[in-house]
């Protein structure tokens, strides 16, 4: 099955840098990879998600990034702000499938 | 559109006790899945029904939990007896995934989750 792999575990940025969160996936067949934020105790939400006939996609200040031959992807969060900080999951859909995959999560932390 | 319904939003057990979660999903969403979210993890899906069919339950334990989707809208999962190792949030989400039009329909919203202390 797909195993997704996410890095780093934590990450810590100063308010107004920038944010890189990074995935790898196993089934060279998996179209689609959403990013979900995740706030302490509430449910996971979809912020951005891309599809593998796509190379990047943004959305305000979020943006993901597909490498298919390489099966990463990346979320890029531009000019932080302390709202940012949350914990953020990437996961994977194989194709003919709609089961996700989920990475470990990252806890990204914005300091004011 | 209301979203992802799911009750009781806590609930603490002790082991070997019985346990059952209840999920209204978006109207109209064919797919409805259950997660479990251990501290600190993704969540792992348990189960997944298409309508009122099952579609995956490979990773649902099931000589202890249960789930069902009667006519193909509410769900509930049970947990019986409960251990330890069960603590975690169960998570409730639901897709639309019909097909058609180009549009892509399968994106999951996720409810509130279930947070499941067992003693």
């Amino acid at each position: 099955g797909e195993n997704v792999e996410q890095h780093p575990s934590t990450l810590s940025v100063q308010e107004g840098d920038s944010a890189v969160i990074k995935c790898t996936y196993s089934d060279s067949a998996s179209n689609y990879f959403p990013w979900y934020k995740q706030e302490l105790g509430k449910r996971p939400q979809l912020i951005i998600d891309i599809r593998s006939n796509v190379g990047e996609k943004k959305d305000q200040r979020i943006a993901v990034t597909l490498n298919k031959t390489a099966k990463h992807f990346s979320l890029h969060i531009t000019e932080t702000q302390p709202e940012d900080s949350a914990v953020y999951f990437c996961a994977a859909k194989g194709a003919g499938s709609y089961q996700l995959t989920f990475g470990k999560g990252t806890k990204l932390s914005v300091i004011p | 559109e209301a979203g992802v319904a799911q009750s009781p939003r806590y609930k603490i057990i002790e082991k070997r006790q019985s346990v059952a979660f209840w999920c209204n999903p978006i109207s109209g969403h064919a797919t409805l899945y259950w997660y479990q979210q251990i501290l600190g993890q993704g969540p792992k899906l348990l189960i997944q029904f298409q309508n009122n069919g099952v579609v995956d339950d490979s990773q649902l334990p099931k000589d202890r939990f249960s789930a069902e989707r009667l006519k193909g809208v509410d769900s509930t999962l049970k947990i019986q007896p409960a251990k330890l190792e069960d603590s975690a949030v169960y998570l409730c989400a639901s897709s639309l995934d019909s097909f058609g039009g180009g549009v892509s329909t399968d994106t999951q919203y996720f409810g509130p989750g279930t947070r499941l202390t067992v003693l």
